[in-house]
C-alpha cells in the first residue's frame, strides 16, 4: 500500500539551530513533491516544490532535497525562529496534478 | 484579499441533517481540488474540477457526499444526513494548472456532527 511517513515525533529546537524534517514515501512515483506550512486552525501555506529530476532547491532560510532512489525528501530550516512554529507538510504530486498528504510534523522553535 | 476563501468558517449541525459549504477560487484558477482533514492527519483528497468539469473523486466519497462547480467558479461541496464520522476541517484549494502545480488553500470549514 502507498504511504508517507513524516516525523513521527514533534521537534522542539532552539532558536537559531537548524531544523530537519524527514519525509519517506513508498509505492508511489511523484512527479513533484511539495511543503506546505499550516498553522493552527488555517489552511496549509505552499512553500517549496522540488522535481523528480531535482536534487536539491533552496528559498531563504529553507532547503529541500529530494532522493527518488532512497524515496526520501528533507526539508531544513536553518538560523530558526519561532516564528518558524508551526506543522509541516509533506505532499507527493501525482501526474493528475492531486496532492497526497503525510500526517506533518510539528515544530516547536524556543526562544 | 484575493486568494482562496470559504464559507462558512464553522459549522455546528446535528447527525442527519444536511450541510453545504461554498468555496471561492483565486479567479484566474481553473483547477478547484475538495480535500478533508481530521486532527493529527494531513489533508486527504476528495474531489477536483477542472473549470466546470469533475475529473476525479475519492472512494472517501460516499454517495452522502456531492460537489459541484457550476459555470467553473465557485464550488458548493454538500454532506447530506451527516454523521459524527464526518467531523472534520475541509479545505479547499484551487490552481492554475500546468506543469508548476502549486494548489493555494483556504482557510478550511471546520465541521462539527453532534
Amino acid at each position: 500500500s502507498q504511504k508517507i511517513e513524516q516525523n513521527s515525533e514533534a521537534l522542539n529546537i532552539q532558536e537559531g539551530k537548524t531544523a530537519t524534517l524527514t519525509c519517506n514515501y513508498t509505492n508511489y512515483s511523484p512527479a513533484y513533491l511539495q511543503w506546505y506550512r499550516q498553522d493552527p486552525g488555517r489552511g496549509p501555506v505552499f512553500l517549496l516544490l522540488i522535481r523528480e529530476n531535482e536534487k536539491e532547491k533552496r528559498k531563504e532560510r529553507l532547503k529541500v532535497t529530494f532522493d527518488t532512489t532512497l524515496k526520501q525528501s528533507l526539508f531544513h530550516i536553518t538560523a530558526s525562529q519561532p516564528a518558524d512554529s508551526a506543522t509541516y507538510l509533506c505532499a507527493l504530486q501525482h501526474d493528475d496534478y492531486k496532492l497526497s498528504f503525510g500526517a506533518g510534523t510539528t515544530v516547536t522553535v524556543r526562544a | 484579499d484575493t486568494g482562496v476563501s470559504q464559507d462558512p468558517r464553522h459549522k455546528i449541525t446535528k447527525r442527519g441533517q444536511n450541510v453545504t459549504f461554498r468555496c471561492d477560487p483565486i479567479s484566474e484558477h481553473n483547477r478547484l481540488y475538495w480535500y478533508r482533514q481530521t486532527l493529527g492527519q494531513g489533508p486527504e483528497f476528495l474531489t477536483y474540477f477542472q473549470n466546470e468539469a469533475q475529473l476525479e473523486k475519492s472512494r472517501l466519497l460516499s454517495d452522502r457526499f456531492s460537489a459541484e462547480r457550476p459555470k467553473g467558479s465557485f464550488s458548493t461541496l454538500e454532506i447530506q444526513r451527516t454523521e459524527q464520522g464526518d467531523s472534520a476541517m475541509y479545505l479547499c484549494a484551487s490552481s492554475l494548472g500546468g506543469q508548476r502545480e502549486t494548489q493555494y488553500f483556504g482557510p478550511g470549514t471546520r465541521l462539527l456532527v453532534l
